[in-house]
């Protein structure tokens, strides 16, 4: 069982909706990740946030928005998507925030997103 | 920059014989190395980390990995397989996110290990 919880597991959703992507973890940890990965492929990193802080954006289009509620939790919300933004989306959090080097990441199941 | 490279694209072996996946890794400075793995429709798990110390990690699943840092390598091992170890392994390196300073992973492509009974 993953102690980092993502729900749903399975989206579909058009180009034209907004949806919204849930994370939990109750480890204590202060650093949390989202990360995209696309069919044989490593995950790409999307957003970190260090403290319940976004502290990296990798350039992602403004059709993803992360929010940190609280420390445990971790949402993305979508809207007006493309079909090429079909991926699994993988939640992560490690113990440290960013500047605690060494620390791994403990990542969910992920989200299966199809854009129609 | 760090960076990774895992040599094998897909491992295939037979049930109960020994299996390595190769790694390499690219940094200046010191870094701290993990292998993960992601059986199908799952997140990735953490099967071992190198932070500093014993060369030689233990992992979970009978895994270890070792680190050698004249080669830059992080080869990951295990002396018998099984049906179950059949999933994607892929090896990362910690590296810092100018310029906060900050960790960010960074992957390598990933090895699709397959064991045929």
């Amino acid at each position: 069982d993953t102690e980092v919880t993502q729900t749903p597991k399975h989206l579909v959703m058009g180009m034209t909706n907004k949806k919204s992507l849930k994370c939990e973890q109750h480890m204590g940890h202060r650093a949390m990740y989202w990360y995209k990965q696309k069919a044989k492929k490593p995950p790409e990193l999307m957003f970190v946030y260090s403290y319940e802080k976004l502290s990296i954006n990798e350039s992602v289009p403004s059709r993803f928005s992360p929010e940190c509620p609280n420390s445990s939790l971790l949402n993305l919300h979508l809207h007006a998507l493309q079909p090429e933004d079909s991926a699994l989306y993988l939640c992560a959090s490690s113990r440290y925030g960013l500047q605690g080097h060494g620390s791994p990441l403990h990542f969910g199941n992920g989200t299966r997103l199809t854009v129609t | 920059a760090q960076s990774v490279t895992q040599l094998d694209s897909q491992v295939p072996v037979f049930e109960e014989a020994p299996v390595e996946l190769r790694c390499n890794y690219s940094s200046s400075v010191s870094v701290y190395l993990f292998w993960y793995v992601q059986y199908p429709n799952q997140g990735l798990q953490l099967l071992l980390k190198y932070l500093s110390g014993s060369t030689l990690v233990k992992g979970i699943n009978g895994f270890e990995a070792e680190f050698n840092k004249s080669q830059t390598s992080f080869h990951l091992r295990k002396p018998s397989v099984h049906i179950s170890d059949t999933a994607e392994y892929f090896c990362a390196v910690s590296a810092i996110y100018s310029p906060q300073g900050a960790q960010k992973l960074v992957f390598g492509q990933g090895t699709r290990l397959t064991i045929n009974p």
